[in-house]
Parts: C-alpha cells; structure tokens; sequence
C-alpha cells in the first residue's frame, strides 16, 4: 500500500527558481529519504534524514522533517534545467527497511 | 566507484512465459532488495534478502521468486508472466552497517506482449 503520498503531482518552474515538493507519510519511520529519477531511468539517493532531525541541507537540496505532522518537504534552490526529473520521498518504517515511495514529483524546469 | 549492475537492462517477453532477472550488488555490500515500478507509477518493494537469507517480503506476486546467491548476486524469477508484470524492476543494495542507504541499479525494463 501507498504510504508517502507527494504533492505537487507537478511542478514547472524557470530556471533559477526555487522548487518546493512536499510528502506525507503514514506510519512511524526509521527515516525518510529523497530520490530523483530522470525519466525511465534509475533512482538517484539525494538525501536522508533521520526521525530526530528536523533539518538537513546538502548542497543545493533543504530537507525538512516533521514527525508530529508525518510529513517532508525537499527544497532545491536555484534550479537548473538539469534538476528536470522526478522525485519521490521513501520511508522506512519503523523495524524494517524496505523503503516505501509516494507517488512522486515531476519537476520541469524550464531553461 | 562500483555500482549495482542488473541485467539484461531491457527484456521482451510473451504472456506465459518466464523471465529472470539479475541483480550484482556493490561489492561487499550484503544486502539486495528489489522494487518494481509500473508505468507511471511510483516504485514498489517486492523482496529483500540478506546474507542469502529472505529478510523482508512486500508485494511480490506468487509467480515470482528470487534467491540472494552465495556470491552476494541476486536473481528475480518470474513466471507465468502477465501483461501487467510490464515494468522497470529495479534492485538496490545496502551494506548492513549502512542500512540506511540503498543504492539502486539502472533497472531492468521488462515488457509483456
């Protein structure tokens, strides 16, 4: 079953802009974690953050976590044309790590 | 550096028939799950395995089977093949004292006619 649920569905931004995609999630976490995927490809690890945290950066990218409200945000500032692809935020539950996906971001980032 | 290699990285298949896909994790790392991710969709957890031992179960559909060889490869069996088993399988694999970080391969693009 679908945990993290994404939202937006879609997003279109110029160049230079920032991004902001944001997740929610169902169940108690180990962590949460952020994947790009260029379209059909692989699944690229951006960024993890812990249950206990409530902020990471890295780069370009801002992960916020909020566990009273079960949800995530992933900011990427400046945007490229290259940043074009989707994201997803997964979870690992509690006792387990098998990662559950939402549903995804498609990012367009118009040059 | 090394990263998860699966193979074959396309494949076409009848309805019926068998498949078997491969997956070879980062070298020493000893644990390989797989996902399958439909059209459009978001990617789904099929299996786990550790040490060559099942460690976790999610989705995966009766007609499939997989096994995590002495070598550390792992293999996705799957049979009886449907129209709606078309999709990206992707496997990923963690180092036990990361188990936080799952590194993914390119997938395998598997169509059903």
């Amino acid at each position: 079953s679908q945990q993290g649920e994404e939202d937006p569905q879609a997003l279109s931004i110029q160049e230079g802009e920032n991004a902001t995609m944001n997740c929610s999630y169902k169940t108690s976490i180990n962590n949460l974690q952020w994947y790009r995927q260029n379209s059909g490809r692989g699944l690229v690890h951006l960024i993890l953050i812990r249950s206990n945290e409530r902020e990471k950066h890295s780069g370009r990218l801002r992960v916020t976590l909020d566990t009273s409200k079960k949800s995530s945000s992933l900011l990427i500032t400046a945007s490229r044309a290259a940043d074009t692809a989707s994201y997803f935020c997964a979870t690992a539950d509690t006792g387990r790590r098998a990662l559950t996906f939402g549903s995804g971001t498609r990012l367009q980032v118009q040059p | 550096a090394a990263g998860v290699i699966q193979s074959p990285r396309h494949l076409i298949k009848e309805k019926r028939e068998t498949a078997t896909l491969k997956c070879y994790p980062i070298p020493r790392h000893d644990t390989v799950y797989w996902y399958q991710q439909g059209p459009g969709q978001d990617p789904q957890f099929l299996i786990s395995f550790y040490e060559k031992m099942q460690s976790d179960k999610g989705s995966i559909p009766d007609r499939f089977s997989a096994q995590q060889f002495s070598d550390y490869h792992s293999e996705l069996n799957m049979s009886s093949l449907e129209l709606g088993d078309s999709a990206l399988y992707f496997c990923a694999s963690s180092l036990v004292l990361d188990l936080e970080t799952q590194y993914f391969g390119p997938g395998t693009r598997l169509l059903v006619l």
